[in-house]
């Protein structure tokens, strides 16, 4: 398709278990970035990769996130040992590398951890 | 501390109505201001995009406006309907690393 895909749209899992959310961002867009939307706290920013640079992860919430992105194209987000308050929806968007394009996103990855 | 805050939280109108959805940040060295749409359990669709040197941008019966010396952006809605009946973001850009930082969001129902 030509938006950004997520996958699983939906994600259950037992607190203290590891998941792993995917991204396929819009072809030919270098710039992908994770954000989480949670109930009580609107959306924030997790990381962010531009091409080939080094990844901004100022804003992963702790050491338990972490993502990689393969080939400058499909990128992971990995929670290890998920706890209750991980439960949100993890949402994904790339940017053309044009300074100041827009962000186009994709539907996300609810994420519920029991 | 770079800051995004929409009022009011919810707003209700009868269809047909022009309205005006607010959004102001603290800091007027904004890179781009974007405006979303978000449809419950979907993810975000991107509205219009100012550029910190644009006064305002319009899309169809859409209109958004900036002011970075007052720290205010407007997403006007001309003839509202009640398929635009959704949550509305302003997200600023601020940083080189391009990331978004969100209002809460306005909650609009436009009723029939």
């Amino acid at each position: 398709g030509a938006g950004v895909s997520q996958s699983p749209s939906n994600k259950v899992t037992e607190k203290g278990k590891d998941v792993e959310l995917r991204c396929d961002p819009i072809s030919g867009h270098t710039a992908l970035y994770w954000y989480r939307q949670s109930l009580g706290q609107g959306l924030e920013f997790l990381i962010y990769f531009q091409g080939n640079s080094a990844p901004d992860k100022s804003g992963l919430p702790s050491d338990r996130f972490s993502a990689e992105r393969t080939g400058g194209s499909v990128s992971t987000l990995t929670i290890q040992r998920t706890q209750q308050e991980d439960s949100a929806v993890y949402l994904c968007a790339s940017s053309s590398d044009r300074p100041g394009q827009p962000q186009h996103f994709g539907d996300g990855t609810r994420l519920s951890i029991l | 501390k770079q800051e995004v805050t929409q009022i009011p939280a919810a707003l209700s109108v009868p269809e047909g109505e022009n309205l005006v959805l607010n959004c102001s940040f603290t800091d007027s060295a904004i890179y781009n201001l974007q405006w979303f749409r978000q449809d419950p359990g979907k993810g975000l669709t991107s509205l219009l995009l100012i550029q910190s040197s644009q006064r305002e941008q319009t899309s169809g019966r859409l209109n958004a406006s900036l002011d970075k010396s007052s720290g205010r952006s407007t997403l006007y809605i001309a003839a509202s309907q009640p398929g635009d009946s959704a949550t509305y973001l302003c997200a600023v850009v601020w940083d080189s690393n391009y990331q978004l930082i969100w209002g809460a969001g306005t909650k609009l129902i436009i009723k029939p």
